[in-house]
């Protein structure tokens, strides 16, 4: 069975830009979070979908997004890019959304210049 | 608010046995999860106490106490591989995930 997929891997954008990143979870796995991973923070809730809803959401800005496709992939989207902005961005799927058994993707790294 | 705290490090030697403790504070509580993170790679999971007491799982154990918000990693017969960042997580009563800061394991030969 097929992990955790997620593109692109690495990614350079500059401050006010936007970027969208994808992220393809185990299939039969409904349920899709995403998590930013930075040295000082470590790793910080987003949100999480289930069934193409947001269930629920971390203690982000509004400039963080995302949805899921009725085929459970998932995308999320940072708009305005900032330089606190770059870490690496993870995505874990589970089956269900009480799935504490999480199975996480490479991640993305996104550097904001 | 939600808080998990553990050591930032730990070293040890192979052979030996290392304890990784964490305690939490959040609103709601279902179970305590550990993840493992090698350097450069994707957190793996490890471990779900969802009640209090221990459970085993090969080398690694976990234990939970829900009257004192805390629990432990236990790894036994430490190897080189595993060196790595063990996480506590959490899952509050919200259903919002939180994890610990993260601790780094250092195995010395």
């Amino acid at each position: 069975k097929a992990g955790v997929t997620q593109t692109p891997r690495y990614l350079i954008k500059t401050r006010g830009q936007q970027v969208t990143l994808s992220c393809s979870p185990i299939s039969g796995h409904r349920s899709v979070s995403w998590y930013q991973q930075t040295p000082g923070q470590g790793l910080q809730f987003l949100f999480e979908y289930f069934s193409e809803t947001q269930r629920n959401k971390g203690n982000f800005p509004g400039r963080f997004s995302g949805r899921q496709f009725s085929n459970s992939r998932s995308e999320m989207n940072v708009s305005t890019l900032e330089l606190g902005d770059s870490a690496l961005y993870l995505c874990a799927s589970s089956l269900a959304t009480s799935g504490e058994e999480q199975f996480f993707g490479p991640g993305t790294r996104l550097t904001v210049l | 608010g939600q808080s998990l705290e553990q050591p930032s490090e730990v070293t040890a030697v192979e052979g030996a046995i290392v304890q990784i403790n964490c305690t939490y504070q959040t609103s709601g509580f279902y179970g305590l999860s550990w993840y493992q993170q090698h350097d450069g790679g994707a957190p793996t999971f490890l471990s779900y106490n969802a009640l209090d007491g221990l459970e085993e799982t090969g080398r690694f154990s976990s234990f939970l106490s829900r009257s004192d918000s805390y629990g432990y990693l236990l790894l036994q017969e430490l190897q080189m591989k595993d060196s790595a960042s063990y996480f506590c997580a959490v899952r509050d009563g919200f259903n919002k995930f939180y994890f610990g800061s993260g601790t780094k394991l250092n195995v010395k030969p």
